[in-house]
């Protein structure tokens, strides 16, 4: 069965850095694309950044190049999302998702709530 | 601003048929058949509805089907259902650089 399994909730403060994971299994980690996507608090969906775990070929939107990193070990089968200065403007629900198929993701992680208090 | 717009509602009655519009560019929608479509009830994650723009995936109702004219890819749901109330979402290739672009959600009220 292929899941994607998240880290817990975060609470922050502004200016701290945060990192957190996305940890894959039931498929070959290292073929297919995982992507990140934002959801602010009663907003839409955003592509933040997305990452081939087999050569870590990684992409960014413009909107979010340079603001976050993505990252991946494949030894552990797990996708990072890190901040090195967090803002309130942070604050969101963060999905991690697979694309087994082309350009689509079929599987999609719990999400994970970052709080950011400035 | 979303790189692929939709509108921001729609509606229909149990047993209608509703399409939701997706337009883009030559850049993405127009460029590519790599068109998907994302279901969201509230404070659960997103499902792939489509992609490709015509393809489903297994287990999705066959009430649900895509498709694609020019830069502009359209989701249909026939013989709406209660729970098919949700938002929302298309998404498209736009090529290495851009990678994938959003549109801004629908929301879909079934009265």
């Amino acid at each position: 069965e292929v899941q994607l399994v998240q880290s817990g909730a975060e609470v922050k403060k502004s200016g701290e850095s945060l990192k957190i994971s996305c940890k894959g299994s039931g498929y070959s980690f290292t073929s297919y694309w995982i992507g990140w996507v934002r959801q602010m608090p009663g907003k839409g969906l955003e592509w933040m950044g997305i990452i081939y775990p087999g050569d870590s070929d990684t992409r960014y939107s413009p909107s979010f190049q340079g603001q976050v990193t993505v990252s991946a070990d494949k030894s552990i089968r797990t996708a990072y999302l890190q901040w090195s200065s967090l803002k309130a403007s942070d604050t969101a629900i963060y999905y991690c998702a697979l694309a087994l198929v082309p350009f689509g993701f079929d599987y999609w992680g719990q999400g994970t709530l970052v709080s950011v208090s400035s | 601003q979303s790189a692929l717009t939709q509108p921001p509602s729609a509606s229909g009655s149990p047993g209608q048929s509703v399409t939701i519009s997706c337009t883009g560019t030559s850049s993405d929608v127009g460029g590519y058949n790599y068109v998907s479509w994302y279901q969201q009830h509230p404070g659960k994650a997103p499902k792939l509805m489509i992609y490709e723009v015509t393809k489903r995936p297994s287990g999705v109702p066959d009430r649900f089907s895509g498709s694609k004219s020019g830069n502009t890819a359209s989701l249909t749901v026939s013989g709406l259902q209660a729970e098919d109330e949700a938002d929302y979402y298309c998404t498209s290739y736009a090529g290495s650089n851009n990678f994938v672009v959003f549109g801004g959600g629908t929301k879909l009220t079934v009265l």
